[in-house]
Formats: structure tokens, C-alpha cells, sequence
């Protein structure tokens, strides 16, 4: 089976930059989506495509790929950045999700 | 505006049944995929699968592949997915998503929970 994997944690200060990984087989030349989940909310798009946002994100939140890594930048990180958040993927018909970040800020 | 409203909280015991709905508004609701995913209590996400809102097709993923229905009803642009022989370790809560297109999901539903319990 296909893993992503992720940090579980990480903290940053207000208005700094925060970088979320995330790693898999060939991640560099997959689509990899990123979701942002606040406490008892449902997940959120932020990114698609590697590196496309929903219209109403924000354009703090940006993604890019490279190798077997994906990562989620969110430059000027605000309190209300603080929540989990999942990248995903797809592997042979399968849908793969990272094991999520808690995001502190 | 695009809108997923999923059904209310549920209770079963371990054995027993149950059946979400996931009732579409907003778009054409057989022009996307709908997507079941869920999330154990402090839990990451799982992918359980899909069903292709025009033709009632489905893809499960292998861990659910003898327990999970997935279907539809255009009439109502309504998704529902049962899961059979419940476990302890199945409570959850449940999402609907849809399916962007491109790889992603774009919209989610409010989430249900179900809970297995004796």
C-alpha cells in the first residue's frame, strides 16, 4: 500500500513562514491536494494541483513538489492558520491521504 | 452556491447497519463523482470510495470492499453510502465530498457521526 507522510506537528510565529512536507513515492509528479481541518469543522481545499488555489483562498497558502515531496508554504501565517492540515494524493485508483499536521501558531 | 448536507448522528450496535445520505445542491449533480471518506475520533482522514453520480458506478477502497454500498438517486441529487457488520472501530464521523475533477475535493459535506456502541 501508498503512504504519505507528514509531520505530525509544528509550530510557527505569527507572521512567519510555515512549511508543511509531505512525502511519498513519486509525489513530485502526482497532483497532490492540501486540506486545511479546523476543530469539529469539515476539511477545507486550500491547494489542488500542486500548487493552484480555490478562488477565496488566501494567497498566503501556495504548494509546490519536488522529488518524492510536496509542501504546503504559508507565508505571513495568522492565528487563524492554526489547524490540521492533510495532503492527498492519488495512487493506482486509490485515494492516499497523509497523516495530517497540527499547525500551532 | 454549492451545498452537501449530510444526514444526522447515528447510533448502532456492532453487527447492525447503517445508511448516510448526502443530499447535492447547486450544481449538476451528475456531472461529479461524490466521494465517501471518514475520520476516527482524533484520527486522520481515510478514503473509503466512490460512486459516479451519473451511472451508479462505484470504486471502493480494498479494507471496505465487502461491507460498503454506495448509490445514488438523480431524482433527488442524493448520495447515500451503507456500511454493513459494524465494528467498534468504525465509529466515525463520515463525509461526503465532491470530486473536483482534478484530483481534489472541492466541496465537502458537514460530516455525520456514527457511533457503535452496545
Amino acid at each position: 500500500s501508498y503512504e504519505l507522510t507528514q509531520p505530525p506537528s509544528m509550530s510557527v510565529s505569527p507572521g512567519q513562514t510555515a512549511s508543511i512536507t509531505c512525502s511519498g513515492d513519486k509525489v513530485g509528479t502526482k497532483d497532490v491536494s492540501w486540506y486545511q481541518q479546523k476543530p469539529g469543522q469539515s476539511p477545507v481545499l486550500v491547494i489542488y494541483q500542486r500548487s493552484t488555489r480555490p478562488s477565496g483562498i488566501p494567497g498566503r497558502f501556495s504548494g509546490s513538489t519536488s522529488g518524492n515531496t510536496a509542501t504546503l508554504t504559508i507565508s505571513g501565517t495568522q492565528a487563524m492558520d492554526e489547524a490540521d492540515y492533510y495532503c492527498q494524493a492519488w495512487y493506482s485508483s486509490t485515494v492516499v491521504f497523509g497523516g495530517g499536521t497540527k499547525l500551532t501558531v | 452556491q454549492v451545498q452537501l448536507v449530510q444526514s444526522g448522528a447515528e447510533v448502532r450496535k456492532p453487527g447492525a447497519s447503517v445508511k448516510v445520505s448526502c443530499k447535492t445542491s447547486g450544481y449538476i449533480f451528475t456531472g461529479h463523482y461524490i466521494h465517501w471518506l471518514r475520520q476516527a475520533p482524533g484520527q486522520g482522514l481515510e478514503w473509503m470510495g466512490w460512486v459516479n453520480s451519473n451511472t451508479g458506478g462505484t470504486n471502493y477502497a480494498q479494507r471496505f470492499q465487502d461491507r460498503v454500498t454506495m448509490t445514488r438517486d438523480t431524482s433527488t441529487s442524493t448520495a447515500y453510502m451503507e456500511l454493513n457488520r459494524l465494528r467498534y472501530d468504525d465509529s466515525a464521523v463520515y463525509y461526503c465530498a465532491r470530486y473536483g475533477g482534478n484530483s481534489e475535493f472541492d466541496h465537502w459535506g458537514q460530516g455525520t457521526l456514527v457511533t457503535v456502541s452496545s
